[in-house]
């Protein structure tokens, strides 16, 4: 079956410019998660969305960051006037649900650069 | 205070030997999850293997153990008869809690280099 799906693979951007990024889970899950990884460092927890329920947001490391999951399903992450320090790979995983240890399948990511 | 640590930055092993990559972890919880993943060059995060707090016995799943050692808050992850395609950055994670929100914190990382 289909895995997570995200989109764009890669985005490079000029400083200043809003960039969408998105993530399709797996059809069913409930549990939806974006991560940040920077060149050598682990998974930066960024947002989490658990079915209907108000998003864990605490992650989000300024006010340009935001994420909405429309229908319980597809997710974008947005960044507004973004900066060099933005540049990463942006993860999004998703998972049965999110109420109990369950593994996390994770997307191939969007590599995102800042110029 | 870091709440995974896995102080191997880089590890190298021949191929079908054993190897064992370390992850201790911090938290006053009485009931937290372990995880391990493999993240090789093409990106793709993978789950590999489980352990609950809980749970009395040692995770096994194919040639992936993990060794878990309550006490001194250690799960550590031993791939036997390592092969080529094993290769790859590994990250442990831990989720802790509770209440409501399963959000696992993941370690900075170890590489994996299996040679010929």
């Amino acid at each position: 079956g289909a895995g997570v799906s995200q989109s764009p693979s890669n985005k490079v951007t000029e400083k200043g410019k809003d960039v969408e990024l998105r993530c399709d889970p797996i059809s069913g899950h409930t549990a939806l998660y974006w991560y940040r990884q920077s060149l050598g460092q682990g998974l930066e927890f960024l947002i989490y969305f658990q079915g209907n329920s108000a998003p864990d947001k605490s992650g989000l490391p300024s006010d340009r960051f935001s994420a909405e999951r429309t229908g319980g399903s597809v997710s974008t992450l947005t960044i507004q006037r973004t900066q060099q320090e933005d540049s990463a790979v942006y993860l999004c995983a998703s998972s049965l649900d999110g109420y109990r240890d369950q593994p996390q399948h994770f997307g191939d990511g969007t590599r995102l650069s800042i110029l | 205070a870091q709440k995974i640590t896995q102080t191997q930055p880089g590890m190298f092993v021949q191929e079908k030997e054993a190897v064992t990559l370390d992850c201790t972890y911090d938290t006053s919880d009485q009931s937290y999850g372990l995880f391990w993943y493999k993240q090789p060059s093409s990106g793709e995060m993978i789950f590999l293997i489980y352990q609950g707090s809980y749970d009395e016995q040692n995770a096994t799943e194919g040639r992936y153990s993990l060794n878990f050692q309550k006490a001194r808050k250690s799960a550590n992850l031993v791939i036997s008869a390592s092969q080529l395609g094993d290769s790859a950055m590994y990250f442990c994670a831990m989720r802790e809690g509770g209440g409501g929100s399963y959000i696992p914190t993941f370690g900075r990382g170890t590489s994996l280099i299996v040679h010929p």
